[in-house]
């Protein structure tokens, strides 16, 4: 079955403790992206991945990191989360930045940062 | 610059009934649309798309949208509403321009009632 993964899908943390967020997809998609989902202000890109090793900088990308090393997985590390990164956050991809095709998420992961 | 409107947090319609999702647009040069819907708990799923041709797009479970390039809008229609049409609609949308970006707009609640 074609999906995007999310690993873990709720995690509770606290204030400057490192974590990572899995993604990976089995679809051969060249593009993979990362959305925070927040109320009243839809999805926001975070950081996106044209391809192995190309990354770029999407619109709220402070206080993340990403690392593209193998095409199926997107990694999303908090290096000192704070409580503004509280949030539900999406791994997406798709056969390209979402021009002319759908992009394909994943169930989400609700962070809560205390 | 880019931007997306759903002017309505909530839209209540009553089942068997037709339904309305607004959006509109804002892009320089041609407009990329899409249609998302957000099921409790679950991830986005692709629901319909207009990229170029007929203004009317039929999509997934019944839903269509009609393009308006006049009024810049891409509404989300479906003739005969559903209980299980219940859940958060994201339109999205992309200018034609390689630098352009997908973004999404703040979401709409479609509440079904029995």
């Amino acid at each position: 079955e074609a999906q995007v993964t999310q690993n873990p899908r709720y995690l509770i943390t606290v204030t400057g403790k490192k974590l990572t967020v899995t993604c990976s997809q089995n679809m051969n998609h060249e593009y993979m992206s990362w959305y925070r989902q927040d109320p009243g202000l839809g999805l926001r890109q975070i950081y996106y991945s044209m391809n192995v090793e190309v990354t770029d900088k999407g619109d709220v990308p402070e206080g993340y990191k990403v690392s593209r090393k193998e095409k199926r997985n997107f990694p999303l590390i908090l290096e000192s989360p704070s409580p503004n990164q509280t949030s539900l956050y999406f791994c997406a991809s798709s056969w390209d930045r979402g021009v002319y095709n759908e992009q394909f998420f994943g169930p989400g992961t609700r962070l809560t940062v205390l | 610059a880019q931007s997306v409107a759903q002017p309505e947090d909530q839209v209540n319609v009553a089942e068997g009934n037709p339904l309305t999702v607004k959006c509109t647009y804002s892009v320089s040069g041609n407009p990329y649309l899409f249609w998302y819907v957000q099921y409790p708990n679950r991830g986005l799923q692709f629901l319909l798309k207009y990229i170029t041709g007929d203004n009317l797009v039929k999509g997934s479970y019944g839903f269509e949208a009609e393009f308006n390039k006049s009024q810049t809008s891409f509404h989300l229609k479906k003739p005969s509403a559903l209980v299980s049409d219940s859940a958060l609609y994201f339109c999205a949308v992309r200018g034609n321009y390689n630098t352009d970006k997908l973004i999404f707009g703040t979401g709409t609640r479609l509440q079904v009632f029995p």
